[in-house]
């Protein structure tokens, strides 16, 4: 298996344009979640789907954030309008469901490292 | 007050010695208990897990949870530079699928 997959791997841009982040999930895997991390509040969990729909959301910071996931093996993680403070690194990661509770591990992706300029 | 502290070092040592990485937290509900390794410029994988109190031994890794204290640690023995990584602790209060709460890493540099 490849892995969960991210794209793209860096990214800058300048602030007020529109950031899409990919990701593409362990083929199997029923659970996808977006994390951002950074120095200073390191790693936060924006949102999570469960089958395609999303389950909790509390985490997304502003209503800049959006994400989407219209089928079992693809998400975005979408900002409009960036900002400098958005900079940080975007891990996108993903478990299923086996019935064997939490020994059911979250597989990260590589990250997408934001830079809004 | 964050529910996870960890002390984000930076910690070094040398190689061979026992380290003792830790995290503390506020919230009662916690009761699985998860330990990530993040090399540099990439994603975290998982290292333990535990759940609810007590000792779990995997090599030259140990996980301990304190739940009176609130308190979890993950030491390691004989270490190698090869264990030269952010060490962070996870948290969670449902037995899976749920949100995890992240303490915020500490970072571990084992010298030759």
């Amino acid at each position: 298996d490849a892995g969960v997959i991210q794209s793209p791997r860096h990214e800058v841009t300048e602030m007020g344009q529109e950031v899409t982040l990919r990701c593409k999930p362990i083929s199997g895997h029923d659970y996808l979640f977006w994390y951002r991390q950074t120095m200073m509040r390191g790693l936060e969990l924006l949102i999570y789907f469960n089958n395609n729909v999303p389950i909790d959301d509390s985490g997304m910071p502003e209503d800049r954030f959006s994400a989407k996931m219209p089928n079992a093996s693809f998400s975005t993680l979408k900002i409009q309008p960036s900002e400098p403070r958005d900079s940080a690194v975007y891990f996108c990661a993903s478990t299923g469901t086996s019935g064997r509770a939490f020994t059911d591990t979250q597989y990260f992706g590589p990250g997408t490292r934001l830079t809004v300029l | 007050q964050k529910e996870v502290e960890q002390d984000p070092g930076p910690l070094s040592v040398p190689e061979g010695a026992i380290v003792s990485l830790n995290c503390t937290y506020s919230n009662s509900a916690f009761q699985y208990f998860m330990w990530y390794r993040q090399y540099s410029r990439k994603g975290p994988e998982l290292l333990m897990y535990t759940y609810s109190s007590g000792n779990k031994e995997d090599g030259r890794f140990t996980a301990q949870v304190d739940k009176s204290s609130k308190y979890i640690s993950l030491f390691i023995r004989d270490s190698q530079p090869s264990d030269s990584a952010t060490y962070l602790c996870a948290m969670s209060a449902t037995p899976s699928y749920g949100k995890l709460t992240f303490g915020q890493g500490t970072i571990l540099t084992v010298h030759p």
